[in-house]
C-alpha cells in the first residue's frame, strides 16, 4: 500500500546548522508530496508541497525536491533557527483522492 | 480568519462515559477528516467525510462514530471510551478534488481513565 518513511528523530542541532530530514515514499500512481510542521501545542500546518516530479517546494527557507527516480522528498534548510524547533511530517496525497498518508514525524530541536 | 476549531482542547474522562468532540470550519470545505496522533505512530485517519451526509471509515475507525449534518461541522463521538483511546485528536478540512492543502484544528488531548 501507499506509505511514507521518514528519518526517526529526535534531531538536535545548533542554531545556524544545516538541516536535512529524509523522506521516501511508496505509492501507486503519481502522488503529490507535502511537508507539514507542528509547533508545540498546535495543529499541523502546511510548510511546502510539490505536485509533480522535479518540482521544488519552498517556504520560510525550507526546500524539498520531488525526486521520482529515488522516490524521495527530503526536507532541507541551510541555517536553522531556534524558532524552527517543531515536529515535521512528510505526507503524500494521491490525485483524485483527498486522503493524506503521513510519515511518523521527526522532532527537531534547535539549541541557541 | 480561515480556521478549523475544535472543542474541548483538553478532556479527562472515565471509561464508558460517552463524549463528543466538536469540529467546525469556516472555509466552506467539502472534505473533513479526523486523525489521532500517538507517539511513534504519527497521524492515523479515523473517519472522513466528502460532503454533507457522506462519511466513510479511515484506517482506525473502531470505537468512534461521526456525523455530517451540516457542511461546517464534523463531530467525533466516542460512545463508550476506553483507555486505548487516550490520544491527541485532530480535525482537518480541505477542498475536494485534491489533494489540496489540509487545514488542521489545534487538537484535542483526550485522556480516558
Amino acid at each position: 500500500g501507499d506509505s511514507v518513511t521518514q528519518m526517526e528523530g529526535p534531531v538536535t542541532l545548533s542554531e545556524e546548522a544545516f538541516l536535512t530530514i529524509n523522506c521516501t515514499y511508496t505509492a501507486t500512481g503519481y502522488p503529490s508530496l507535502f511537508w507539514y510542521v507542528q509547533y508545540p501545542g498546535e495543529g499541523l500546518q502546511l510548510l511546502l508541497k510539490a505536485t509533480k516530479a522535479d518540482d521544488k517546494g519552498s517556504n520560510k527557507g525550507f526546500e524539498a525536491t520531488y525526486r521520482k527516480e529515488t522516490t524521495s522528498f527530503h526536507l532541507e534548510k541551510g541555517s536553522v533557527q531556534v524558532s524552527d524547533s517543531a515536529v515535521y511530517f512528510c505526507a503524500l496525497g494521491l490525485g483524485g483522492s483527498e486522503k493524506l498518508v503521513f510519515g511518523k514525524g521527526t522532532k527537531l530541536t534547535v539549541n541557541p | 480568519e480561515a480556521q478549523v476549531t475544535q472543542n474541548p482542547r483538553y478532556l479527562i474522562t472515565v471509561t464508558g462515559k460517552k463524549l463528543t468532540v466538536t469540529c467546525s470550519q469556516n472555509m466552506n470545505h467539502e472534505y473533513m477528516s479526523w486523525y489521532r496522533q500517538d507517539p511513534g505512530l504519527g497521524l492515523r485517519q479515523i473517519y472522513y467525510s466528502m460532503n454533507v451526509e457522506v462519511t466513510d471509515k479511515g484506517d482506525v475507525p473502531e470505537g468512534y462514530k461521526v456525523s455530517r449534518k451540516e457542511k461546517r461541522n464534523f463531530p467525533l463521538i466516542l460512545e463508550s471510551p476506553s483507555p486505548n483511546q487516550t490520544s491527541l485528536y485532530f480535525c482537518a478540512s480541505s477542498l475536494r478534488e485534491g489533494p489540496y492543502e489540509q487545514y488542521f484544528g489545534p487538537g484535542t488531548r483526550l485522556t480516558v481513565t
